[in-house]
Protein backbone atom coordinates (compact mmCIF):
# COMPACT_ATOMS: atom_id res chain seq x y z
CA UNK A 1 0.00 0.00 0.00
CA UNK A 2 1.07 3.67 -0.59
CA UNK A 3 2.34 5.86 2.47
CA UNK A 4 0.28 8.87 2.76
CA UNK A 5 0.48 11.82 5.40
CA UNK A 6 -1.66 14.83 6.10
CA UNK A 7 -1.18 18.22 7.39
CA UNK A 8 -1.92 19.51 9.63
CA UNK A 9 -2.56 16.31 12.01
CA UNK A 10 -5.16 18.55 13.76
CA UNK A 11 -6.07 21.83 14.35
CA UNK A 12 -8.74 24.40 16.41
CA UNK A 13 -10.05 27.07 13.98
CA UNK A 14 -12.13 30.32 15.06
CA UNK A 15 -15.69 30.45 13.20
CA UNK A 16 -15.54 32.26 9.80
CA UNK A 17 -12.26 31.36 8.79
CA UNK A 18 -10.66 28.52 6.26
CA UNK A 19 -8.20 25.97 6.28
CA UNK A 20 -6.31 23.97 4.35
CA UNK A 21 -5.68 20.04 4.49
CA UNK A 22 -2.72 18.64 2.58
CA UNK A 23 -2.67 15.25 1.45
CA UNK A 24 0.82 13.31 0.35
CA UNK A 25 1.43 10.12 -1.00
CA UNK A 26 4.81 8.70 -1.25
CA UNK A 27 4.27 6.99 -5.02
CA UNK A 28 1.66 8.21 -7.72
CA UNK A 29 -1.71 6.99 -7.70
CA UNK A 30 -4.53 7.18 -10.24
CA UNK A 31 -7.42 7.86 -7.64
CA UNK A 32 -7.18 10.24 -4.51
CA UNK A 33 -10.91 11.08 -2.70
CA UNK A 34 -11.67 13.39 0.28
CA UNK A 35 -13.85 11.74 3.32
CA UNK A 36 -15.48 13.16 6.61
CA UNK A 37 -16.02 11.22 9.40
CA UNK A 38 -18.29 13.37 11.59
CA UNK A 39 -18.08 12.33 15.85
CA UNK A 40 -19.70 8.48 16.26
CA UNK A 41 -20.16 8.07 12.46
CA UNK A 42 -19.22 6.36 9.54
CA UNK A 43 -16.98 7.76 6.79
CA UNK A 44 -18.73 10.11 4.43
CA UNK A 45 -17.25 10.97 0.98
CA UNK A 46 -17.08 14.75 0.13
CA UNK A 47 -15.44 14.49 -3.06
CA UNK A 48 -13.09 12.55 -5.76
CA UNK A 49 -9.97 14.64 -6.15
CA UNK A 50 -9.07 14.36 -10.12
CA UNK A 51 -5.74 15.25 -11.77
CA UNK A 52 -6.06 18.30 -14.14
CA UNK A 53 -9.78 18.98 -13.72
CA UNK A 54 -12.30 19.90 -11.17
CA UNK A 55 -13.32 17.63 -8.39
CA UNK A 56 -16.47 15.31 -8.61
CA UNK A 57 -18.47 16.46 -5.58
CA UNK A 58 -20.81 14.01 -3.64
CA UNK A 59 -24.77 15.10 -2.92
CA UNK A 60 -24.29 17.77 -0.82
CA UNK A 61 -21.16 18.83 -0.70
CA UNK A 62 -20.18 21.94 -2.85
CA UNK A 63 -17.17 23.16 -4.64
CA UNK A 64 -17.36 26.60 -2.58
CA UNK A 65 -17.41 25.33 0.51
CA UNK A 66 -14.59 22.52 0.06
CA UNK A 67 -12.37 23.54 -2.59
CA UNK A 68 -10.11 20.79 -3.94
CA UNK A 69 -6.90 21.02 -5.71
CA UNK A 70 -5.01 18.23 -7.28
CA UNK A 71 -1.99 19.49 -9.31
CA UNK A 72 0.14 15.96 -9.56
CA UNK A 73 -0.58 12.37 -9.05
CA UNK A 74 0.86 12.78 -5.45
CA UNK A 75 -0.82 15.79 -3.70
CA UNK A 76 -4.42 17.37 -3.01
CA UNK A 77 -5.29 19.95 -0.67
CA UNK A 78 -8.78 20.01 0.74
CA UNK A 79 -10.15 23.64 1.78
CA UNK A 80 -12.57 24.12 4.31
CA UNK A 81 -14.23 27.21 3.81
CA UNK A 82 -16.24 30.03 6.21
CA UNK A 83 -16.05 27.07 9.12
CA UNK A 84 -18.80 26.88 11.38
CA UNK A 85 -19.06 24.77 14.32
CA UNK A 86 -20.66 21.86 12.16
CA UNK A 87 -17.77 21.17 10.14
CA UNK A 88 -15.74 19.77 13.37
CA UNK A 89 -14.70 16.36 11.97
CA UNK A 90 -11.91 14.26 10.82
CA UNK A 91 -11.37 14.84 7.23
CA UNK A 92 -9.24 11.95 6.06
CA UNK A 93 -7.96 11.72 2.62
CA UNK A 94 -7.64 8.19 0.55
CA UNK A 95 -5.86 7.02 -2.38
CA UNK A 96 -6.31 3.88 -4.73
CA UNK A 97 -3.72 2.64 -6.35
CA UNK A 98 -5.04 0.68 -9.05
CA UNK A 99 -3.37 -2.08 -8.62
CA UNK A 100 -6.75 -4.52 -7.97
CA UNK A 101 -10.37 -4.80 -6.64
CA UNK A 102 -10.68 -0.94 -6.10
CA UNK A 103 -9.13 -0.81 -2.66
CA UNK A 104 -8.26 2.18 -0.94
CA UNK A 105 -6.05 3.39 1.53
CA UNK A 106 -6.41 6.08 4.01
CA UNK A 107 -4.19 8.96 5.47
CA UNK A 108 -3.82 9.63 9.04
CA UNK A 109 -6.76 12.63 9.11
CA UNK A 110 -7.14 16.13 10.36
CA UNK A 111 -8.46 16.63 13.40
CA UNK A 112 -10.87 19.87 12.98
CA UNK A 113 -12.64 21.75 15.88
CA UNK A 114 -14.11 24.98 15.23
CA UNK A 115 -15.20 26.91 17.78
CA UNK B 1 -33.06 1.95 3.83
CA UNK B 2 -29.37 2.57 4.67
CA UNK B 3 -27.05 1.35 1.74
CA UNK B 4 -24.73 -0.88 4.76
CA UNK B 5 -26.03 -1.81 7.48
CA UNK B 6 -24.17 -3.31 10.95
CA UNK B 7 -24.80 -4.18 14.02
CA UNK B 8 -23.00 -1.32 16.24
CA UNK B 9 -22.14 -3.84 18.93
CA UNK B 10 -20.37 -3.62 21.12
CA UNK B 11 -19.49 -7.17 21.06
CA UNK B 12 -17.56 -7.92 24.18
CA UNK B 13 -15.61 -11.09 24.32
CA UNK B 14 -12.74 -13.09 25.98
CA UNK B 15 -9.92 -13.44 24.53
CA UNK B 16 -9.80 -17.06 22.56
CA UNK B 17 -13.16 -16.61 21.21
CA UNK B 18 -14.85 -16.72 17.95
CA UNK B 19 -17.10 -13.81 17.10
CA UNK B 20 -19.06 -13.39 13.89
CA UNK B 21 -19.94 -9.86 12.32
CA UNK B 22 -22.48 -9.25 9.67
CA UNK B 23 -23.44 -6.94 7.30
CA UNK B 24 -25.51 -6.27 4.75
CA UNK B 25 -26.02 -3.85 1.94
CA UNK B 26 -28.74 -2.32 -0.62
CA UNK B 27 -27.15 -2.12 -3.93
CA UNK B 28 -27.33 -5.46 -5.63
CA UNK B 29 -24.97 -3.55 -8.37
CA UNK B 30 -22.04 -3.74 -5.90
CA UNK B 31 -18.88 -5.28 -6.34
CA UNK B 32 -16.27 -5.08 -4.38
CA UNK B 33 -16.56 -5.90 -0.71
CA UNK B 34 -14.09 -5.16 2.32
CA UNK B 35 -14.06 -4.99 5.97
CA UNK B 36 -12.07 -2.37 7.25
CA UNK B 37 -10.67 -1.95 10.82
CA UNK B 38 -10.52 1.45 12.78
CA UNK B 39 -9.00 2.33 16.24
CA UNK B 40 -9.95 4.47 18.67
CA UNK B 41 -8.93 8.12 16.98
CA UNK B 42 -6.95 6.45 13.96
CA UNK B 43 -8.15 6.44 10.25
CA UNK B 44 -9.63 2.96 8.68
CA UNK B 45 -7.33 0.22 7.24
CA UNK B 46 -8.03 -2.16 5.17
CA UNK B 47 -8.42 -5.52 6.95
CA UNK B 48 -9.01 -7.90 3.71
CA UNK B 49 -11.16 -7.78 1.04
CA UNK B 50 -14.12 -10.06 0.49
CA UNK B 51 -14.47 -12.61 -2.81
CA UNK B 52 -17.36 -14.43 -3.69
CA UNK B 53 -15.77 -17.85 -2.50
CA UNK B 54 -14.95 -16.65 0.55
CA UNK B 55 -11.53 -16.31 1.52
CA UNK B 56 -9.20 -17.13 4.62
CA UNK B 57 -6.63 -14.80 5.95
CA UNK B 58 -4.85 -16.29 9.41
CA UNK B 59 -7.89 -15.80 11.70
CA UNK B 60 -9.60 -13.87 10.04
CA UNK B 61 -12.53 -15.52 7.47
CA UNK B 62 -14.67 -13.18 4.80
CA UNK B 63 -17.59 -14.56 3.22
CA UNK B 64 -19.95 -13.23 0.92
CA UNK B 65 -23.36 -14.18 0.06
CA UNK B 66 -24.19 -12.16 -2.91
CA UNK B 67 -27.96 -13.25 -3.51
CA UNK B 68 -28.75 -12.63 0.44
CA UNK B 69 -26.76 -9.54 -0.08
CA UNK B 70 -24.83 -10.18 3.27
CA UNK B 71 -21.36 -10.17 3.87
CA UNK B 72 -19.53 -11.75 7.60
CA UNK B 73 -16.38 -11.59 9.30
CA UNK B 74 -15.23 -14.82 11.47
CA UNK B 75 -12.42 -13.96 13.94
CA UNK B 76 -11.21 -16.51 15.32
CA UNK B 77 -8.99 -17.11 18.95
CA UNK B 78 -9.39 -13.39 19.87
CA UNK B 79 -6.70 -11.37 20.61
CA UNK B 80 -6.59 -8.44 22.94
CA UNK B 81 -4.82 -6.41 19.65
CA UNK B 82 -8.59 -7.37 17.96
CA UNK B 83 -10.08 -4.70 20.08
CA UNK B 84 -11.31 -1.78 17.48
CA UNK B 85 -14.23 -1.15 15.34
CA UNK B 86 -14.92 -3.20 12.15
CA UNK B 87 -16.00 -1.34 9.05
CA UNK B 88 -18.11 -3.23 6.34
CA UNK B 89 -17.35 -1.80 2.89
CA UNK B 90 -18.77 -1.71 0.21
CA UNK B 91 -17.96 -0.51 -3.47
CA UNK B 92 -21.48 0.60 -5.38
CA UNK B 93 -20.20 0.26 -9.09
CA UNK B 94 -23.14 2.47 -10.45
CA UNK B 95 -22.71 5.24 -8.52
CA UNK B 96 -22.03 9.22 -9.41
CA UNK B 97 -18.27 8.40 -8.82
CA UNK B 98 -18.03 5.63 -11.22
CA UNK B 99 -16.64 2.43 -9.94
CA UNK B 100 -14.42 3.85 -7.31
CA UNK B 101 -17.40 5.34 -4.46
CA UNK B 102 -16.77 2.76 -1.19
CA UNK B 103 -19.77 2.99 0.81
CA UNK B 104 -19.13 2.59 4.41
CA UNK B 105 -21.05 0.98 7.41
CA UNK B 106 -21.03 2.60 10.96
CA UNK B 107 -19.11 -0.28 12.12
CA UNK B 108 -19.39 -2.78 14.79
CA UNK B 109 -17.40 -2.45 17.80
CA UNK B 110 -15.25 -5.40 19.54
CA UNK B 111 -13.39 -5.41 22.47
CA UNK B 112 -11.67 -8.13 23.53
CA UNK B 113 -10.90 -8.85 27.48
CA UNK B 114 -8.39 -9.99 28.89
Amino acid sequence: SAVISQKPSRDICQRGTSLTIQCQVDSQVTMMFWYRQQPGQSLTLIATANQGSEATYESGFVIDKFPISRPNLTFSTLTVSNMSPEDSSIYLCSVQTGRSNNEQFFGPGTRLTVL
Amino acid sequence: RKEVEQDPGPFNVPEGATVAFNCTYSNSASQSFFWYRQDCRKEPKLLMSVYSSGNEDGRFTAQLNRASQYISLLIRDSKLSDSATYLCVVNCADSGAGSYQLTFGKGTKLSVIP
